[in-house]
């Protein structure tokens, strides 16, 4: 079965700290994995996608990893700011057409505190 | 853009009774989608559509109707509400390849 596993659940670390949220994943055939940011009372929106052939990816103070042998990924957040405190969604696309399934992750809710 | 626009943002039910979620883009998007998300449950998918003319159901359909007449709306039809489908209601639409663009919610409330 297709599943997408997120830690921590939640996370509470002080402004201006580093940190890194993980996502495995059981998807085949992978396609791409992306991550979503969802501030409160909002829809999710789309931080930064990683194929099978990207290691690293960069978008601002995000960086996303991708290890498509052991099925991981990462999002660290450097130097966090108020304004980065939200769930942050993993979604794994299976297979290879243009509407694909996707396969959500539950979510790191996290909050940065002053 | 207006992107993706849902109303109403919040509805009160009681039970049995209809409703429909309006859901509209502007972006010239192919695929529409409903999702629902319920604390420690994730998103999970409702019913999608690849075109106008065209939807189909996703992993929780049971209790919901949708029609895609044109490209820009796909409303979501409660039935017959229940108290089970209390939820956040989000609809996304992209193109082919492309992230989900997501509205920013309606929040059912089924007494």
């Amino acid at each position: 079965k297709n599943q997408v596993e997120q830690s921590p659940q939640s996370l509470i670390i002080l402004e201006g700290k580093n940190c890194t949220l993980q996502c495995n994943y059981t998807v085949s055939p992978f396609s791409n994995l992306r991550w979503y940011k969802q501030d409160t009372g909002r829809g999710p929106v789309s931080l930064t996608i990683m194929t099978f052939s990207e290691n690293t990816k960069s978008n601002g103070r995000y960086t996303a990893t991708l290890d498509a042998d052991t099925k991981q990924s990462s999002l660290h957040i450097t130097a966090s700011q108020l304004s980065d405190s939200a769930s942050y969604i993993c979604v794994v696309s299976a297979g290879n057409s243009g509407n694909t399934p996707l396969v959500f992750g539950k979510g790191t809710r996290l909050s940065v505190i002053a | 853009n207006a992107g993706v626009t849902q109303t109403p943002k919040f509805q009160v039910l009681k039970t049995g009774q209809s409703m429909t979620l309006q859901c509209a883009q502007d972006m010239n998007h192919e695929y529409m989608s409903w999702y629902r998300q319920d604390p420690g449950m994730g998103l999970r998918l409702i019913h999608y559509s690849v075109g106008a003319g065209i939807t189909d159901q996703g992993e929780v359909p049971n209790g919901y109707n949708v029609s895609r007449s044109t490209t820009e709306d796909f409303p979501l039809r409660l039935l017959s509400a229940a108290p089970s489908q209390t939820s956040v209601y989000f609809c996304a639409s992209r193109l082919k390849r492309s992230p989900l663009h997501f509205g920013n919610g309606t929040r059912l409330t089924v007494t």
